[in-house]
This record gives structure tokens, sequence and C-alpha cells, in this order.
């Protein structure tokens, strides 16, 4: 069955310095993987989808079917990424299923 | 354009008592989903519907969990009788229907506590 794994649940950083959120998946043939993201008293969002290829938010996220990893990136963190971000991958049928969530905490 | 809605935002119940949670998703939007997110952990898929009709309903404890889409508009899911570990987040998102993966769209979330 297709997972996802967060192995991170708190990452923390200052202000201006580069982010990595971890994600590996378990998936035998063409993963559709997504990050969704959670702000404070927010609702939980699509942030970035591997197959737009985009940059969202100074956010983009690589695909390495070599280490089966989807890594979420950013070079210069900002307070306001602070948030729930999760790692998520389709089950087909547009179903998502969702890794445990890494916390970011950017701090001033 | 209005998001989906959901209520109650919180409810508290005692072990064995029924509860039951509404949604309305985004105006013409085929798909519904209701996910359960127990803290610390990601949303897990419920149910999910299209248009009336169920699409995966695997993992619905159906021997006290039920739901139902008259009319392929709103939702409503219940819990009879509860139980403790059915503390949780209830989260409803909608999305459009047709091939490909599509976005969905999260609803604010129904927080239960069983007492």
């Amino acid at each position: 069955a297709q997972r996802v794994t967060q192995p991170e649940k708190l990452l923390s950083v200052f202000k201006g310095a580069p982010v990595e959120l971890k994600c590996n998946y378990s998936y035998s043939g063409s993963p559709e993987l997504f990050w969704y993201v959670q702000y404070s008293r927010q609702r939980l969002q699509l942030l970035l989808r591997h197959i737009s290829r985009e940059s969202i938010k100074g956010f983009t996220a690589d695909l390495n079917k070599g280490e089966t990893s989807f890594h979420l990136k950013k070079p210069f963190a900002q307070e306001e990424d602070s948030a729930m971000y999760y790692c998520v991958t389709s089950g087909g049928y547009n179903k998502l299923i969702f890794g445990a969530g890494t916390r970011l905490a950017v701090h001033p | 354009e209005a998001g989906v809605a959901q209520s109650p935002r919180y409810k508290i119940i005692e072990k064995r008592q029924s509860v039951a949670f509404w949604c309305n998703p985004i105006s013409g939007h085929a798909t519904l989903y209701w996910y359960q997110q127990i803290l610390g952990q990601g949303p897990k898929l419920l149910i999910q519907f299209q248009n009336n009709g169920v699409v995966d309903d695997s993992q619905l404890p159906k021997d006290r969990f039920s739901a139902e889409r008259l009319k392929g508009v709103d939702s409503t899911l219940k819990i009879q009788p509860a139980k403790l570990e059915d503390s949780a987040v209830y989260l409803c998102a909608s999305s459009p229907s047709g091939t490909g993966i599509y976005e969905q769209y999260f609803g604010p979330g129904t927080r239960l506590t069983v007492t």
C-alpha cells in the first residue's frame, strides 16, 4: 500500500536559514505527490504538487525516484512560513494519503 | 467562492453517546470526503462520495460510523455510540470530479472530544 513517511515532527530554524522538510514514499509505480500546509488558525490547503514543477511561496519539491523522496525546500525561511506541513500521496480515485506532518517553526 | 462549511466547530460528548457532523461542499464539487485526524497524526480518509454514491469507505468503522450524502450536495457523518478513541478533528473536503488528481478544498473541521 502507498505510504509517506515524514521523519521529523518538528523542524526549528532561524529566519533566513535554508529549510528542508523530508518526505519519503513507498510506491512501486509513478506516484502522485503533494505538499499540503496548514497555517495557524487556517484550513488545510494545497501548497504544491510534483507534476506542476513550480515554486510556490519560494518552496520547491523535487521527486527523486531513486531515493523515493519528495523533500520540500526553501533557500531562505520567513517567519510566515511557520506552519504544519504534510507530505501527501494519491491512493487512486483522488484518494489522499497523508504523512504524519512536520511542524516548521521559524524564529526571528 | 465560498469555502467548505462544517458544523459544529466543537463538540464534547460522553462515551456511548451519539453525535452528528454536517458538511456543505463548494458549489459544483461532485466529490466529497470525510477525514479523521487524531492528535499528532495526518488526516485519514474515512469515506469518499462521488455525487451521492460511495467511492471508498474501506477505513470507515461501519459498526459505529455512518455517512450519507443525500441529493449529492451536503453530507452528514454520524458516530453511534462514540468511544474515547473517536476523539479527533473531523475534516470535510470537496473537489471537482473528472480524470486526474484534483486539489481538495478543506473545511475548518469539527473537534470532537469524547469523555
